[in-house]
């Protein structure tokens, strides 16, 4: 089963439209990481969190952590067609693991005009 | 552009072969972590190394393996090539710590 849960799968909104992408873990959070990626290309860093209660925002994408809930948000505010892409979440779900990470399946933006 | 490199970019071979995927890190970065990217099980955390070391394995299977070189470029290893390998790889790099994972392009593996 998968350890970290996004939702919604894929998601088409309208250009300056608010959207959030959620991602659930089954398992302790030892820190959530959230990148972008282009179909086919690397994975480009957004926003790493790693205390309960955290936010942190870049340009127009926040994202927030809930530690009790296991659980993160990105919200985009205003969306534009440059904001299409994958979104994945990464998380430390085992502390003796060294740093590697556990991704969600990821979700699909795209933006239309 | 990551500062992560890696070669090839693209890879098409037949079952059975054996091919080898090369990552050259971040300037001063001492972790190496290799992923595998395919549809059906999304990206997956294959193994790390730190310094010349493996430090974490996840689901790499017995006919993968990777190493670390005194000059923290790595090298991934893959044999007896089935279908089901086809999928994007990546390498990532990053400093001591939990922060950021910078990763390189990929190399799409193509198993005929």
């Amino acid at each position: 089963s998968q350890e970290l849960e996004q939702s919604p799968q894929s998601l088409i909104v309208q250009e300056g439209k608010n959207l959030t992408i959620n991602c659930t873990s089954s398992k302790t959070l030892y820190g959530l990481y959230w990148y972008k990626q282009k179909y086919g290309e690397g994975l480009i860093f957004l926003m790493m969190l790693q205390k309960g209660g955290e936010e942190k925002s870049h340009e127009k994408i926040t994202a927030k952590l809930d530690e009790k809930k296991q659980q993160s948000s990105l919200h985009i505010t205003a969306s534009q067609p440059s904001h299409a892409g994958i979104y994945l979440c990464g998380a430390r779900t085992n502390s003796n693991s060294g740093y590697a990470l556990n991704f969600g399946k990821g979700t699909s933006l795209l933006v239309t005009p | 552009d990551s500062g992560v490199t890696q070669t090839p970019k693209h890879l098409i071979t037949a079952t059975g072969q054996r091919v080898t995927l090369r990552c050259s890190p971040r300037s001063g970065d001492l972790s190496v972590y290799w992923y595998q990217q395919s549809l059906d099980q999304g990206l997956q955390f294959l193994i790390q190394y730190y310094n010349g070391e493996e430090r974490a394995k996840g689901n790499i299977l017995e006919r993968f393996s990777a190493q670390q070189f005194p000059d923290l470029h790595s090298e991934l290893n893959l044999s007896s090539l089935e279908l089901g390998d086809s999928a994007l790889y990546f390498c990532a790099s990053s400093p001591p710590g939990p922060g950021e994972q910078f990763f390189g392009p990929g190399t799409r593996l193509t198993v005929l």
